[in-house]
């Protein structure tokens, strides 16, 4: 069936340093692909979305590109916050009528002042 | 999080007692969905349902838990006879009418978490 795979958590990186959060998926067919994001307490908020191959997802200041050939969806972000300190999740929907998200179990982010 | 509204957030139930989770979807939408997520761990499709309509239901157990959307108010979200391991967190999300195949943005809740002593 479909899955979603991500690195392990969790990642510890000073402010201003560069991350990757990798995630590969497997699917049928051409799935959407999505990042969210979980404060502490919260509930979870999307953070960019793609839904071809090729496609770039970016927002506040994270970005990740569709990536067919390797069936990835990687997070990156350039500079990193402690706010941006949280957990990321990764997640599909499957494109053949369905409307489950399958998310992967999700990284840790921790970010030192 | 785009208007779904969740109660309520925290709730402590001792074992054997009944939980229910209730959510308001955003306004129009009509197609809600439960989630469960255990301490350290993703989140697992429970239920999807639309207006009087359990469409799938694949991931819920099979026994103590049962899922609602009537035609007016909340969905709810039932758990007889609570046990430890039922303690978690529940998301509620939801997705306008007519959404197609896939690409479709899902709106999640802030999540009730329930913990059972």
């Amino acid at each position: 069936g479909d899955s979603v795979t991500q690195m392990e958590g969790p990642v510890t990186l000073s402010e201003e340093a560069f991350l990757t959060i990798n995630c590969t998926y497997t699917a049928t067919g051409y799935p959407s692909l999505f990042w969210y994001v979980q404060y502490p307490g919260e509930g979870l908020q999307l953070l960019l979305k793609a839904t071809k191959a090729d496609d770039k997802g970016s927002n506040k200041g994270f970005e990740a590109t569709y990536r067919k050939e390797t069936t990835s969806f990687h997070l990156e972000k350039g500079s990193v916050q402690v706010s941006d300190s949280a957990v990321y999740f990764c997640a599909l929907t499957p494109n053949t009528g369905g409307f489950k998200t399958i998310f992967g179990a999700g990284t840790r982010l921790f970010v030192k002042a | 999080n785009a208007g779904v509204m969740q109660n309520p957030r925290h709730l402590v139930r001792r074992r054997g007692q009944e939980a229910r989770l209730r959510c308001s979807p955003v306004k129009g939408h009509s197609h809600v969905y439960w989630y469960r997520q255990l301490p350290e761990e993703g989140l697992k499709f429970m239920v999807y349902l639309q207006k009087e309509n359990i469409i799938d239901e694949s991931g819920m157990p099979k026994e103590r838990f049962s899922a609602e959307f009537p035609k007016e108010g909340p969905s709810i979200l039932r758990i007889q006879q609570v046990v430890r391991g039922d303690s978690a967190a529940y998301f509620c999300a939801s997705s306008p009418p007519g959404t197609g195949a896939g690409g479709n943005t899902i709106y999640f809740g802030e999540g009730s978490w329930l913990t059972v002593v």
